[in-house]
């Protein structure tokens, strides 16, 4: 069955450092792979998504994500956090079925961003 | 252009009474789902349309129901509410064809709450 895991429920760092968010997946091929973004009392807004290709995806706002097939991962990267980042950021697996889209998100990571 | 809208933003029900969610979307959008978003476990489907007229079950569709009347508008329905389905709910839209289904775009949320 489909699922996908985000190890880390909260993580905080200091503004102007690296970030790194990871995101696992299990799925029986490639997935359709994407990481979203929520803001405090907000919906969730599209980072970035892979569906094929180059394997570094470059998304919104200075993020990236890199597409691991040997490891099944898909995490989620920014040389230089802003405190504007600070909110909870979602992974995503989904796959096209019965003329949509399915999609498994994970549990969520909440970013905190220290001045 | 708005994009997704939800009404109410914040309800508080007894348990037993009934209330609908409201969705709209402005984007001539084919696909509308509504997701319930939970502590810890990520968002979850409900149900989902792929166009005026259609619904069909999500992950979760129990003690939910759904009307698609209008290609605007997705309705989320309980009949008779439960503790159980104290979350936030969330809506969101896509495009129908291939190149741009996986991309949804969400609304800001209902918080319900069920006393």
């Amino acid at each position: 069955a489909q699922s996908v895991t985000q190890p880390d429920i909260h993580i905080t760092v200091s503004e102007g450092a690296s970030l790194e968010l990871r995101c696992n997946y299990s799925y029986g091929a490639t997935p359709y792979l994407f990481w979203y973004v929520q803001s405090p009392g907000q919906g969730l807004q599209l980072l970035l998504k892979y569906f094929s290709g180059d394997t570094l995806v470059q998304g919104i706002k200075g993020f990236e994500a890199e597409f691991k097939r040997s490891q099944s991962s898909f995490n989620l990267r920014k040389p230089s956090v802003h405190w504007s980042d600070a909110a909870e950021y979602f992974c995503a697996v989904g796959w096209p079925t019965s003329g949509t889209y399915k999609y498994i998100f994970g549990t969520g990571t909440r970013l905190k961003v220290l001045a | 252009n708005a994009g997704v809208t939800q009404t109410p933003k914040f309800r508080v029900l007894k348990t037993g009474q009934s209330m609908t969610l409201l969705c709209a979307q402005d984007m001539n959008h084919e696909y509308m789902y509504w997701y319930r978003q939970d502590p810890g476990m990520g968002l979850r489907l409900i149900h989902y349309s792929v166009g005026e007229g259609t619904t069909a079950k999500g992950e979760v569709p129990d003690g939910y129901n759904v009307s698609r009347l209008k290609k605007q508008n997705f309705l989320l329905g309980l009949e008779s509410a439960a503790p159980s389905q104290t979350s936030v709910y969330f809506c969101a839209s896509s495009y129908s064809d291939r190149a741009r289904t996986d991309t949804q775009y969400f609304g800001p949320g209902t918080r319900l709450t069920v006393l």
